[in-house]
């Protein structure tokens, strides 16, 4: 168990519907990730925080995608007028900064599956 | 694009084998390479890292080369196990000091009991 959970774990949508997914982090880490994986593929950055400010967007969140980490706790991430192709896993993963000593080693939650009918 | 990628994508080692899974990186700025593990229906898991002042790197079972003369990386697994049954991802940070990890696509080991 990595200490990050998120929820919903599935959710089936119709298209055009508005989905928000919300992840908890491990509680003494600061920053926190989303990422996107499709079948097959290997996990895609979309947005990272550390503590509440969001300081990276990568070009896959469209306006229609927006995460918020009000508290520096928790994060939403929310999907507007959902599309077919917004279908797959939405990883989120938190960890510490260590200064100049920063690691690869995110700490990833199991993840919310979207199917979008 | 992509800045890693693996060679493989799938690999099939009988258990007690050695495994060996390949990745090559086109940037020669890349400093800093991380190697993942995910399970089926479950997130990726840190494995090891290594840092290009290093040619290897030794974990527990696990080694990591690295061979910056021809961009290549690679993750060996000793005594393979049926619990070493995943996917598993090099990757490489995108940003300066912000591990924004760009992951490859991934190499499925099958371990045959």
């Amino acid at each position: 168990d990595t200490g990050v959970s998120q929820d919903p774990r599935h959710k089936i949508t119709k298209r055009g519907q508005n989905v928000t997914f919300r992840c908890d982090p491990i509680s003494e880490h600061n920053r926190l990730y989303w990422y996107r994986q499709t079948l097959g593929q290997g996990p895609e950055f979309l947005t990272y925080f550390q503590n509440e400010a969001q300081l990276e967007k990568s070009r896959l969140l469209s306006d229609r995608f927006s995460a918020e980490r009000p508290k520096g706790s928790f994060s939403t991430l929310e999907i507007q007028r959902t599309e077919q192709g917004d279908s797959a896993m939405y990883l989120c993963a938190s960890s510490l900064a260590f200064g100049a000593q920063n690691t690869g080693e995110l700490f990833f939650g199991e993840g919310s599956r979207l199917t979008v009918l | 694009g992509e800045s890693v990628g693996l060679h493989l994508p799938t690999l099939s080692v009988q258990e007690g084998d050695n495994s060996i899974i390949n990745c090559a990186y086109s940037n020669s700025a890349s400093d800093y390479f991380i190697w993942y593990k995910q399970e089926s229906g479950k997130g990726p898991q840190f494995i090891i890292d290594i840092r290009s002042n290093m040619d290897k790197r030794q974990g527990q079972r696990v080694t990591v080369l690295l061979n910056k003369t021809v961009k290549h990386l690679s993750l060996q697994i000793a005594a393979t196990q049926p619990g070493d049954s995943a996917v598993y991802f090099c990757a490489d940070p995108s940003g300066a000091g912000s591990y924004q990890l760009t992951f490859g696509k991934g190499t499925k080991l099958s371990v045959i009991p």
